[in-house]
């Protein structure tokens, strides 16, 4: 199975600031990563495929980059409703799997 | 926009079976150009690709769970449902129903677009 590594698992950040996760593949996966949004008892939302093509109705505020194994989340002015923890997937192979997630607190 | 809710028991007894529903509404599960998946997040882990089926009926599962997991649906009432048998206390996470698509373009990226919110599963005597 591919191995996805995100980093860091949490972090603390106030609002307006920058902030960029990141997420390392265990073996090159083109651009077959997604990233997701999951806050406690909500349905996890997607926010970019394909490593950096903004999924419809995602703020722009949003920005994936990457190729191979090392990729790149970032949210350019955090805003209260970002406070979750958000996820990395590669879809390039089967069984498709998940980062640890890093909590944006 | 189409919606997903999952439901199910919530307590189920070591080595019983697991069973869950996912109810699709303001869609189809008929079309063509969708899978329907199982994802579950264990407390305080990572998400874990289940499995998922096609509207054919044809299931793929993550070799990991293969020998106990079974996917089904019904497209008559819309619903995508989960079996999970001779469950321990390892299978106790919040199980979450998601739509997979296939994003055209330079490449053809797989990614869940639709989520439900997830039924919550405790393995415990």
């Amino acid at each position: 199975d591919i191995q996805m590594t995100q980093s860091p698992s949490s972090l603390s950040a106030s609002v307006g600031d920058r902030v960029t996760i990141a997420c390392r593949a265990s073996q090159a996966i083109s651009s077959y990563l997604n990233w997701y949004q999951v806050k406690p008892g909500q349905a996890p939302k997607l926010l970019i495929y394909g490593a950096s093509n903004l999924h419809s109705g995602v703020p722009s505020r949003f920005s994936g980059t990457g190729v191979g194994t090392h990729f790149s989340l970032s949210i350019s002015s955090l805003q209260p409703e970002d406070l979750a923890t958000y996820f990395c997937q590669q879809s390039h192979t089967t069984p498709w799997t998940f980062g640890q997630g890093t909590k944006v607190e | 926009q189409v919606q997903l809710h999952e439901s199910g028991p919530g307590l189920v007894k070591p080595s019983q079976t697991l069973s869950l529903l996912c109810n699709v509404s303001h869609g189809s599960l008929s079309g063509g150009e969708y899978y329907w998946a199982w994802i579950r997040q264990a407390p305080g882990k990572g998400l874990e690709w289940l499995g998922y089926i096609y509207y054919t009926g044809i299931p793929y599962y993550n070799p990991s769970l293969r020998s106990r997991l079974t996917l089904s649906l019904d497209t008559s009432a819309n619903q995508v449902s989960l079996i999970l048998n001779s469950v321990t206390a390892a299978d106790s996470a919040t199980y979450h129903c998601a739509r997979k698509v296939v994003f055209r373009g330079l490449i053809d990226s797989d990614a869940f677009d639709v989520w439900g919110r997830g039924a919550r599963v405790t393995v415990s005597s």
